[in-house]
């Protein structure tokens, strides 16, 4: 079955940036976009953008315009959200999800 | 832009059913969604696409007690023989073709 496993959680101070990854299985990585998706503490879902993992083309939430970056290795199925410039405003889980898959989320955790 | 709008919460006895609701915004009544569920504390899990038809495709262990429908602008879940498990946030999302995706706010659900 589709399976997407993320890296551990992340602690970062403002003004830094983050990479987190999301290693996929059970399906042709190559076949379906990856979308990346947050969610800040008691908050609901929050669309950040999505990578073709066959062409590499992005998409970006107008949010996030020039803060983030998707790329993807397909040699080991694995795509990565890189976030810059983090504000305390960016502590939040960072999902990525297939269209009938979602990884376990990644904590990213902004703070001096 | 499409607008998905939910109830912010719900509450249905143990062992009964419970229809929760997404509509679409104006002009969008033919969209296609996708409901996800999220227990406290854990990422979101797919459960189905629900076309306008009515039609839906459930994911991989989604089991039969939960079932979509539609009806115009609207795109409904059931969940009948509620069990405390069921007791999470139930996100509609929907897409267009080089479009975002689009959540609702979400739903919290109660079983009493």
């Amino acid at each position: 079955q589709v399976q997407l496993v993320q890296s551990g959680a992340e602690v970062r101070n403002p003004g830094a940036s983050v990479k987190v990854s999301c290693r996929a299985s059970g399906y042709t990585f190559t076949g379906s976009f990856i979308h990346w998706v947050r969610q800040a503490p008691g908050q609901g879902l929050e669309w950040m953008g999505r990578i073709n993992p066959n062409s590499g083309g992005t998409n970006n939430a107008q949010n996030f315009q020039g803060r983030v970056t998707m790329t993807r290795d397909t040699s080991i199925s694995t795509a990565y959200m890189d976030l810059s410039s983090l504000r305390s405003d960016d502590t939040a889980v960072y999902y990525c999800a297939t269209d009938v898959a979602w990884g376990q989320g990644t904590l990213v955790t902004v703070s001096s | 832009q499409v607008v998905l709008t939910q109830s912010p919460s719900a509450s249905a006895s143990l062992g009964a059913s419970v229809k929760l609701t997404c509509s679409l915004s104006s002009g969008h009544s033919s969209y296609a969604i996708a409901w996800h569920q999220q227990r406290p504390e854990k990422g979101p899990r797919f459960l189905m696409k629900l076309n306008s038809d009515g039609s839906h495709s459930k994911g991989d262990g989604i089991p039969d007690r939960f079932s979509g429908s539609s009806s115009g602008a609207e795109r409904y879940l059931t969940i009948s023989s509620l069990q405390s498990e069921d007791e999470a946030d139930y996100y509609c999302q929907t897409w267009g073709t080089g479009l975002p995706w689009v959540f609702g706010g979400g739903t919290k659900l109660t079983v009493l």
